[in-house]
């Protein structure tokens, strides 16, 4: 069965400086897509960014970039220029040929001014 | 279209009795899915929709959870004699399908409180 693994419960970053999120999944497919995704408080989640997996370019998204290592099964999110809009839990996910997404417990980033 | 819709936002019941939550996807996706989040953790997947059929359920989907789908639109899940342990907030999600662009479309979700 598949897991995604967020190992940072919390994470705390000045405001315009660059935050690193890390994820790591397991999974013995070839194909499939991952996902972060980010759910301010008491809001619906967002889809941040997204990596298919037969893509060896990384993805990005404005200040936002992921660094996938598909040999390694990591998929790290890059925060640049941080804003206080960023606070918010984040979520990696992954998504194979079950078709369901597979969530990690996420990671909640506090922004500081 | 305005995204994906859950109705009630919010319910608190007594514990034993049976609720319901809507979910009205958006109108062109086929597919519509089903998860909880428990407070300080990621969504649990429960079960999802091919149009009509439900095609993968949870083992965390216990006996007294139900879904429905009856026309390939909206969908139900029903919580009967509800336990303090089913408190959580539901989450409904759609996607047009598996592999247009992956992505799920998440709804704000409809908060259980068990008394």
């Amino acid at each position: 069965a598949q897991t995604v693994t967020q190992s940072q419960p919390e994470m705390s970053v000045q405001e315009a400086e660059t935050v690193t999120l890390s994820c790591t999944y397991d999974t013995s497919e070839s194909d499939y897509y991952l996902f972060w995704y980010k759910q301010p408080p008491s809001r619906q989640m967002i889809l941040v960014i997204r990596q298919e997996a037969y893509k060896q370019q990384n993805a990005t998204e404005n200040r936002f970039s992921v660094n996938f290592q598909k040999a390694a099964k990591s998929f790290s999110l890059k925060i640049s220029d941080s804003q206080l809009g960023d606070a918010a839990m984040y979520f990696c996910a992954y998504r194979g040929s079950q078709g369901n997404l597979i969530f990690g417990k996420g990671t909640k980033l506090s922004v500081k001014p | 279209d305005t995204g994906v819709s859950q109705n009630p936002r919010h319910k608190i019941t007594k514990r034993g009795q049976n609720v319901t939550f809507r979910c009205d996807p958006i109108s062109e996706h086929n597919r519509l899915y089903w998860y909880r989040q428990t407070l300080g953790q990621g969504p649990e997947f429960l079960t999802y929709f091919q149009n009509e059929a439900q095609l993968e359920k949870s083992r965390l989907l216990s006996d007294r959870f139900s879904a429905e789908r009856p026309k390939g639109s909206f969908s139900t899940l029903e919580i009967q004699r509800t336990e303090q342990g089913d408190s959580a907030m539901y989450l409904c999600a759609s996607s047009p399908n598996r592999r247009n662009t992956g992505e799920l479309f998440f709804g704000e979700g409809s908060r259980l409180t068990v008394l």
